[in-house]
């Protein structure tokens, strides 16, 4: 059971390119998340989703987008990066269903992106 | 909306007790959670309080007030592996009751 994992650890773009962020959990979770943290701040919710096909805007989306078609994944893509797109991005996943009480979301290792 | 305060630092001495404090405003609230997370890594859940009162976990308990809006989460007997960041966070809000909105985090420092 390997939980939530995200790929890749490290990646360094250079400003204008894009790229996709990957997320998968095996837990059957319904919900998924997409948070970054930018140094010595807490976590800002970009975007989640509640099912496949289902995707909600969080505090910061402006500047990424993300697909829902299965349950297991959630990419996070950034389409035009910019410097200040520099930060850590954690996806985590939960089911409050599945624990009607003590549903916490589990995290993955993060993926440590800059952009210069 | 959501709006979560806590203390962005506290320094508390080895062995000692200390209270981190958390607040929040919330349109729709379904349960707060306390995370852990030291240097460099992912959060690490802590706690989960739904109804008001007391959760006991070990050295770490969690406190909760729905109608006043309040939480604080006591570490006892603190270690200096206890040195990290504790994150406050609400589940629920305008964008419903599956939306996790975290407040900014408390780094603690343990010393000896």
């Amino acid at each position: 059971n390997a939980g939530v994992t995200q790929t890749p650890k490290f990646r360094i773009l250079k400003i204008g390119q894009s790229m996709t962020l990957q997320c998968t959990q095996d837990m059957n979770h319904n919900y998924m998340y997409w948070y970054r943290q930018d140094p010595g701040m807490g976590l800002k919710l970009i975007y989640y989703s509640v099912g496949a096909g289902i995707t909600d805007k969080g505090e910061v989306p402006n500047g990424y987008n993300v697909s829902r078609s299965t349950t297991e994944d959630f990419p996070l893509r950034l389409e035009l990066a910019a410097p200040s797109q520099t930060s850590v991005y954690f996806c985590a996943s939960s089911d409050p269903l599945q624990s009607s009480y003590n549903s916490p979301l589990h995290f993955g290792n993060g993926t440590r992106l800059t952009v210069t | 909306g959501q709006n979560i305060d806590q203390p962005t630092e506290m320094t508390a001495t080895e062995g000692a007790i200390v209270q981190i404090n958390c607040t929040y405003q919330t349109s729709g609230f379904n349960g707060l959670f306390w995370y852990q997370q030291h240097a460099g890594e992912a959060p690490t859940f802590l706690s989960y309080n739904v109804l008001d009162g007391l959760e006991e976990k070990g050295r770490f308990s969690s406190f909760l007030s729905r109608s006043k809006g309040y939480s604080y989460l006591l570490l006892k007997e603190l270690q200096m592996k206890d040195s990290a960041s504790y994150l406050c966070a609400v589940r629920g809000g305008s964008g419903g009751y599956q939306k996790v909105t975290f407040g900014i985090g408390t780094k603690l420092q343990v010393i000896p």
